[in-house]
């Protein structure tokens, strides 16, 4: 069964605290992603792992940083969550350039 | 500016009416994808398209990088096509997909 698994789905942390958002995903793909959706602008890029410790920062990555330390495992983490970080996240994978499958997301608010 | 635009930004549909999306890139796309994400907010696959064009049921989607735009067709909507429709586009030996904002689609009986 093709997924990809997001931990936890919904979140509320005060500011100043660390975040650790997690993603797995059965399929073997090597590269992961982490994107941010917010009202009216779509999802945007934050990190993309090529594989094991292969990260490279996409169009947001201010504020964020990754670990990918399993081929399954891709982890997304606030150091010291802002409130301008409340936003649905949304892990994918794919098999090089090819179909994205999505995590059904994490609600975060940061108080 | 932006990389992937998509027009309308929201739409109103009759049950049983046809209509079509669009994406307009300024990059230079080799792969579009589209997907729905529907009111629960999950984000579903509807196609993956090099150059060409896919159908799938009352989808059918082309997409022409010479022109560097791409389509979705939906035939007979239905209640069930509402949600947000978003394309993403990559370049050539690039992996990072560029979203545009999404059509706001919404069926109405």
């Amino acid at each position: 069964d093709m997924k990809v698994t997001q931990m936890p789905r919904y979140l509320i942390k005060r500011m100043g605290e660390n975040v650790l958002l997690e993603c797995g995903q059965d399929m073997s793909h090597e590269t992961m992603y982490w994107y941010r959706q917010d009202p009216g602008l779509g999802l945007q890029l934050i990190y993309i792992s090529y594989d094991v410790d292969s990260n490279s920062e996409g169009d947001i990555p201010k504020g964020y940083r990754v670990s990918r330390k399993k081929r399954e495992h891709f982890s997304l983490i606030l150091d010291s969550a802002k409130t301008n970080q409340t936003s649905v996240y949304f892990c994918a994978s794919s098999l090089e350039q090819n179909t994205l499958y999505f995590g059904a997301g994490t609600r975060l608010s940061v108080l | 500016g932006d990389k992937v635009k998509q027009s309308p930004s929201a739409l109103s549909l009759q049950e049983g009416t046809n209509s079509a999306l669009r994406c307009n890139f300024s990059i230079a796309a080799t792969t579009v994808q589209w997907f729905l994400q529907n009111p629960r907010g999950s984000l579903i696959n509807l196609f993956y398209l090099v150059p060409g064009t896919k159908e799938n049921g009352r989808l059918k989607s082309a997409f022409d990088s010479k022109e560097s735009y791409s389509t979705l067709h939906i035939r007979d909507a239905q209640l069930e096509d509402s949600g947000t429709y978003f394309c993403a586009a990559v370049g050539a030996g690039n992996y990072k997909y560029v979203f545009g904002a999404g059509t706001r689609l919404k069926v109405i009986a």
